[in-house]
């Protein structure tokens, strides 16, 4: 079955250093890959939207990158603060008219 | 824009009670989609639908559940009965045209069943 991991459920990282996040997926072959950031008490929020024909899409601080071969997307956010700390989550779907699973989420802690 | 709006957003109710969660989709977008989240298994895609029909309800774990859409402005999920393993946070997302890009989600509602 298909199946989408990312890389672990907590990330610690001190402020002003990168954080890199990863999302493997098994089974499936997505045409879309999209980053969501999640509050507490909050719905997800739309960050980035990566195609399978890009290897790269950067929007301010944060770089996705989506390796169709290796099956993973990394996320990283430079320079990172405090305000960046949330759960992030994976979402795949197989084309623009597929619907869009979801990771469980990586909780990122940015410490001062 | 005023977004996704959704009520309520705290529901508690015992075991047996009907529970009705409402959503308000961005004005103009093609597709409403409901999920849940849990610890245990993330987000679900329970149901979607697109122009107001619903077309894929896969997702939803019993005909407990039902879920509908009137108009273009708002829709319901019904969990009749309720039982404790519906405890969860239940979300509301419209997507303008395009079903597998940007989701754009309200701010839930926790649901807990006693």
């Amino acid at each position: 079955s298909q199946k989408i991991e990312q890389n672990s459920e907590a990330l610690n990282i001190q402020e002003g250093k990168t954080a890199t996040l990863t999302c493997n997926y098994t089974n499936y072959s997505p045409a879309y890959l999209q980053w969501y950031r999640q509050d507490p008490g909050r719905g997800p929020v739309f960050l980035l939207l990566i195609r399978e024909n890009e290897k790269e899409k950067r929007k301010e601080r944060l770089k996705v990158t989506f390796d169709t071969t290796l099956k993973q997307s990394l996320f990283h956010i430079t320079a990172s603060q405090p305000a960046d700390s949330a759960t992030y989550l994976c979402a795949l779907s197989r084309s623009s008219a597929s619907k869009i699973i979801f990771g469980s989420g990586t909780r990122l802690s940015i410490r001062p | 824009d005023a977004g996704v709006i959704q009520s309520p957003r705290h529901e508690v109710t015992e075991m047996g009670q009907e529970v009705t969660l409402r959503c308000k989709p961005i004005s103009g977008h093609d597709y409403l989609f409901w999920y849940r989240q849990t610890m245990m298994r993330g987000l679900e895609l329970l149901i979607y639908f697109n122009n107001n029909v619903p077309i894929d309800d896969s997702g939803m774990p019993e005909d407990r559940f039902s879920a509908k859409m009137p108009n273009a402005s708002f829709s319901t999920l019904k969990i009749q009965p309720s039982e404790p393993r519906d405890s969860a946070v239940y979300f509301c997302a419209s997507s303008p045209d395009r079903l597998g890009e940007k989701l754009f989600f309200g701010s839930g509602t926790q649901l807990s069943v006693l």
